[in-house]
């Protein structure tokens, strides 16, 4: 069964900090997704990254792609207090369906 | 705004009893998902529909069934409630017959409270 592991689960951070959540899956998937859920709202699409390699930005998140070591990554750069949600990866192990992580919670302290 | 509607918003019913979630996708997307979210576990697929057929199915109890009509719109029934069916129920859909590539667009879910 593929197993979506994202660490840390709960991050506090200072804003103006930089920092990584770390996205690992177990089986091979050529694409992942990043995703923003804020508190009680639905999920927000951020990145979709579909080869090894692959590198997006948007503002002061980056969000990368190893598929050989099946490992994604999201950088904050110079967190502010608007970054504060929860993200969520995701793999597609089968055409169907994503697989999602249990979700990073971010709060960025002034 | 994501263009996928659900409704309703809140819904609290009690044990035992049954209920039906409805979906509208987006416009011209022929995919839709539901996913149930929980605190202890997550964000479990349940079931995919493609242009009124099913596609794939995740960890959907058999009290639980969905259908996806002519028009695309959605709906998820959930029957023999009980409590730990408590949970955002969320629909998104997609244009592609899979999600490869495709990000899935959520709308803002169904906060289910069974009591």
């Amino acid at each position: 069964e593929l197993k979506v592991e994202q660490n840390p689960l709960f991050l506090s951070m200072q804003e103006g900090k930089n920092y990584t959540i770390y996205c690992n899956y177990s089986t091979t998937s050529d694409r992942l997704y990043w995703y923003r859920q804020d508190p009680g709202k639905s999920l927000e699409s951020l990145f979709v990254l579909l080869s090894n390699g692959a590198v997006k930005q948007e503002g002061r998140l980056m969000a990368s792609l190893d598929t050989k070591a099946r490992l994604s990554t999201l950088h904050i750069t110079a967190a502010v207090h608007d970054l504060s949600a929860t993200y969520f990866c995701a793999v597609t192990p089968v055409a169907e369906k994503l697989v999602f992580g249990k979700g990073t919670k971010l709060t960025v302290n002034p | 705004d994501s263009g996928v509607t659900q409704t309703p918003k809140h819904l609290i019913t009690a044990t035992g009893q049954r209920v039906t979630l409805r979906c509208s996708p987006r416009s011209g997307d022929l995919s839709v998902y539901w996913y149930q979210q929980s605190l202890d576990q997550g964000l479990q697929f349940l079931i995919q529909y493609y242009n009124g057929e099913e596609r794939a199915k995740g960890n959907i109890l058999e009290r639980f069934s969905a259908q996806q009509f002519p028009d695309l719109h959605s709906e998820l029934n959930l029957s023999s409630l009980e409590l730990g069916d408590s949970a955002l129920y969320f629909c998104a859909s997609s244009a592609r017959q899979g999600a490869l590539g495709s990000p899935l667009h959520f709308g803002n879910g169904t906060r289910l409270t069974v009591t």
